[in-house]
């Protein structure tokens, strides 16, 4: 397996402007996770899903941030307008269902967006 | 409550030498406590993990002591080495799936 893939891994935009990060995770695997990494605030989820569901998006800024899950080989993550704060590193990350005997997470390479 | 407290934020370690980070947590319903490795430029990658039902797990150079009384957990990098130079995390699942991250702990070994 190729492992969590995202595209880009690395974005400049201007602000302003729609971002849109992208997530394939390892197939068979039921969490996907959202993260965002800064120096300040470390490891922050974002958003989960289970089974391309939504179940916790309390982690989402604020409204400029919408994640979606069409089926369970891709999720995107998009900010419009972007800002000079959401400059970050995005992590997508899979892992297979509680009933499995590890719960360990497979991380992709990030996306680094820098938001001029 | 959904907290984990990692420390020290950063360690410098002699080539050899034991590389020791803590953490600690609040929540008794967190089920398994994994540490995650993490080179610049890179994703986070599982390392060990360890459930609070064992109080010591053991790979290679790497240990997890687990002490579910006082709620803390510790790496130990025995002979530690200059490509063990990273950032490490700790992490704590709750039971519905999600994990909680430390505030991640900048390692180097000194050759």
């Amino acid at each position: 397996d190729a492992g969590v893939i995202q595209s880009p891994r690395h974005e400049v935009t201007e602000m302003g402007q729609e971002v849109t990060l992208r997530c394939k995770p390892i197939s068979g695997h039921d969490y996907l996770f959202w993260y965002r990494q800064t120096m300040m605030r470390g490891l922050e989820l974002l958003i989960y899903f289970n089974n391309n569901v939504p179940i916790d998006d309390s982690g989402m800024p604020e409204d400029r941030f919408s994640a979606k899950m069409p089926n369970a080989s891709f999720s995107t993550l998009k900010i419009q307008p972007s800002e000079p704060r959401d400059s970050a590193v995005y992590f997508c990350a899979s892992s297979p269902s509680r009933n499995r005997i590890s719960y360990g997470y497979t991380f992709g390479s990030g996306t680094r967006l820098t938001v001029v | 409550q959904q907290q984990v407290k990692q420390s020290p934020q950063s360690l410098i370690v002699q080539k050899g030498g034991i590389s020791i980070i803590n953490c600690a947590y609040e929540n008794t319903a967190f089920d398994y406590f994994p540490w995650y490795q993490q080179f610049p430029g890179k994703g986070p990658a599982l390392l060990i993990a360890i459930r609070p039902d064992v109080s010591e797990k053991k790979e290679g150079r790497f240990t997890i002591s687990f002490n579910k009384s006082a709620k803390q957990f510790s790496l130990h990098i025995m002979d530690s080495q200059p490509g063990d130079s990273a950032t490490y995390f700790c992490a704590a699942n709750n039971q519905g799936g999600k994990l909680i991250f430390g505030q991640g702990t900048e390692l180097s070994v000194k050759p």
